[in-house]
């Protein structure tokens, strides 16, 4: 089954603990994003990625870190989480964000609360 | 870059009423737009997209939206909503490389 996948779903942690939210495509898509949901604000993008090893920054990219070392993979990381990251992340991929005619497919979200 | 408003936070129906949801975007030339719903704890899905050609979209579940250019709208339509409905729904327009998105319509459908 065609999907986007992320782990974990949902994740409590601390100020200044660091933390990774994996992503996962098995579509051989070549772009893939992170974005954060907060209500109100609808979703803003965090980082993006067009292929392996491109990575590029959004509209809200401070405190976060991606790698693109495989192109199924798309790790997010918070090096030192801090409360205001609190909010739902999603993934998404699509084939190739430059065709005009593409769709992008979400992640299931990851709940994140920093205390 | 281009932007996306949505009017309506918060729509609240009967079911069988019809819904109208609003949403325009910033600039013309060659758009991309799309509506994405999210039931209650589930991830975005697709509901229509339109590229180019007739400006009615029909998409999944019974919605459609008009591309109206000289109004820079897509508004999302349902004739008869019912309580499966509920959920929030998020316009958004391609911009090169990302897709921007409104700040979603929260709509609940009572029975």
């Amino acid at each position: 089954e065609a999907q986007v996948t992320q782990n974990p779903r949902y994740l409590i942690t601390v100020t200044g603990k660091k933390l990774t939210v994996t992503c996962s495509q098995n579509m051989n898509h070549e772009y893939m994003s992170w974005y954060r949901q907060d209500p109100g604000l609808g979703l803003r993008q965090i980082y993006y990625s067009m292929n392996v090893e491109v990575t590029d920054k959004g509209d809200v990219p401070e405190g976060y870190k991606v790698s693109r070392k495989e192109k199924r993979n798309f790790p997010l990381i918070l090096e030192s989480p801090s409360p205001n990251q609190t909010s739902l992340y999603f993934c998404a991929s699509s084939l190739s964000v430059t065709d005009y005619t593409d769709t992008q497919y979400f992640g299931p979200g990851t709940r994140l609360t920093v205390l | 870059a281009q932007s996306v408003s949505q009017h309506n936070h918060h729509v609240i129906l009967s079911e069988a009423a019809s819904l109208e949801l609003g949403c325009n975007y910033s600039y013309g030339g060659t758009v991309n737009l799309f509506w994405y719903v999210q039931y209650p704890g589930q991830h975005l899905q697709l509901l229509l997209k339109y590229f180019s050609g007739d400006p009615l979209v029909k998409g999944i579940k019974g919605f459609e939206a008009e591309f109206i250019k000289s109004k820079f709208s897509f508004n999302l339509r349902k004739p008869s909503v019912q309580w499966s409905d509920t959920a929030e729904y998020f316009c958004a327009v391609k911009d090169t490389d990302k897709l921007i998105f409104g700040t979603g319509t929260r709509l609940q459908v009572f029975p």
